[in-house]
């Protein structure tokens, strides 16, 4: 089983702020990473693809940023908003496997 | 498009009984796959398959069943329900990224 860890765990901000959150994950064999944003009673939906080292990828005020050599990758939300809360996964493949490995995610509460 | 489709959204079981969720997808993606989420301990996988005819065990695969006649189809069923299913599943497939079903809410008593 392989070890992808997001931090933090939970993260409470002010509607405003910019926030970002961290994904590790293996340095080797990578093939690619995910990252998802899942709201309460809904199903995870897709944010980014990033397969290369150096990877940075924008969807409005969130982008996301890949370093395969140390094995991590940065979501960044500017400005956040109440919209914005969810939790947000991230998903590695790698290791020799196209299975992806989920982390536990980061629960994000924006307050008005 | 209506992506990934699946059913029921809710279901209440008892102890015991059998049921199929089903999970249809129109994107023509080889791989699909079978999520049981719980309360801290983020999405664990069940089965999946990498096309029609073809199916394996992923992290958490006792008590269930799967098969994929088709490339459209990849039904999740219970053989003999027990509360320790009691869970939220998602069925998934891969495109550019992983495109999940709506949930199934499933409470076994």
């Amino acid at each position: 089983i392989l070890n992808v860890e997001q931090s933090p765990q939970s993260l409470h901000v002010q509607e405003g702020d910019s926030t970002n959150f961290t994904c590790s994950f293996p340095s080797s064999n990578f093939y690619a990473l995910h990252w998802y944003r899942w709201e309460t009673a809904k199903s995870p939906e897709a944010l980014f693809v990033m397969t290369l080292n150096g990877d940075e990828k924008k969807k409005g005020r969130i982008s996301a940023t890949l370093n395969t050599k140390e094995g991590y990758s940065y979501l960044y939300i500017k400005g956040s908003q109440p919209e914005d809360s969810a939790t947000y996964l991230c998903a590695f493949l790698g290791g020799g496997s196209y299975i992806p490995t989920f982390g536990r995610g980061t629960s994000l509460i924006v307050h008005p | 498009n209506a992506g990934v489709t699946q059913t029921p959204k809710f279901q209440v079981l008892k102890t015991g009984q059998s049921m199929t969720l089903q999970c249809a997808q129109d994107m023509n993606h080889e791989y699909m796959s079978w999520y049981r989420q719980d309360p801290g301990m983020g999405l664990r996988l069940i089965h999946y398959s990498v096309g029609a005819g073809i199916t394996d065990q992923g992290e958490v695969p006792n008590g269930y069943n799967v098969s994929r006649s088709t490339t459209e189809d990849f039904p999740l069923r219970l053989l003999s329900a027990a509360p320790s299913q009691t869970s939220v599943y998602f069925c998934a497939s891969r495109g550019n990224g992983y495109t999940f079903g709506s949930g199934t809410r499933l409470t076994v008593v």
